[in-house]
């Protein structure tokens, strides 16, 4: 089974503060992604990932970076928190050429 | 439009079926998904369908694909209260998987 995991389930964080959310998989899977859930608006793309150092801008990715320095390991980054990006983000991944993707479990970020 | 469609929420008694239904948008998706999440839970894949066919059944589960109309329903057939969840449709667009709003299933004893 794959198996994806992200470091928190719930995290708060100040307005300004630098916040990191981390996704680690353990299926050798070359795609990465990083989704945030907000009611009535389903999932939203911010920046995807088709391996190693490689990343590309998904459909809302201002304010967001990410980093892939190890293949199973995709990091998202909020360098300096908003009030707006309060919501439930979510990692997936999936293997090149398929079309199924794996979520984590989520990390509900509340920014103060 | 743009934008992958569903309602945002659907009620049923235990024992009911429930269809849950979806818009698409991109006519050349090959595969169309429905996936589940359960609350406090990340999404899993609960069904999917090959565009090239109109029904697809599972269990409890029967997928709709209507071409024409770029219409997908998902049927849940003796609706338990394990079966509440957010349900979401996806397409496949440019490569990625462009997801619809989610649609709130509430199940009442």
């Amino acid at each position: 089974d794959v198996k994806v995991t992200q470091s928190s389930r719930y995290l708060v964080k100040r307005t300004g503060e630098k916040v990191f959310l981390e996704c680690v998989q353990d299926m050798d899977h070359e795609n990465m992604f990083w989704y945030r859930q907000d009611p009535g608006l389903g999932l939203r793309l911010i920046y995807f990932s088709y391996d190693v150092k490689m990343k590309e801008k998904g459909d809302i990715p201002e304010g967001y970076s990410v980093s892939r320095e190890k293949k199973e390991r995709f990091s998202l980054i909020l360098e300096s928190a908003s009030t707006n990006q309060t919501s439930m983000y979510l990692c997936a991944t999936k293997l090149s050429g398929a079309d199924e993707q794996y979520f984590g479990p989520g990390t509900r970020l509340t920014v103060t | 439009g743009e934008d992958v469609e569903q309602s945002l929420f659907l009620s049923v008694r235990e024992g009911d079926s429930s269809v849950i239904n979806c818009t698409y948008t991109d006519s050349s998706s090959t595969y169309l998904y429905w996936y589940k999440q359960e609350p406090g839970a990340g999404l899993q894949l609960l069904t999917y369908i090959f565009s090239n066919m109109d029904m697809k059944q599972d269990q409890r589960l029967t997928v709709l694909l209507n071409k024409k109309d770029k219409h997908l329903s998902l049927r849940i057939a003796d609706t338990q209260t394990g079966d509440s969840a957010i349900y979401f449709c996806a397409e496949i667009r440019g490569g990625k998987l462009i997801f619809g709003q989610g649609t709130e299933l509430s199940v009442k004893p």
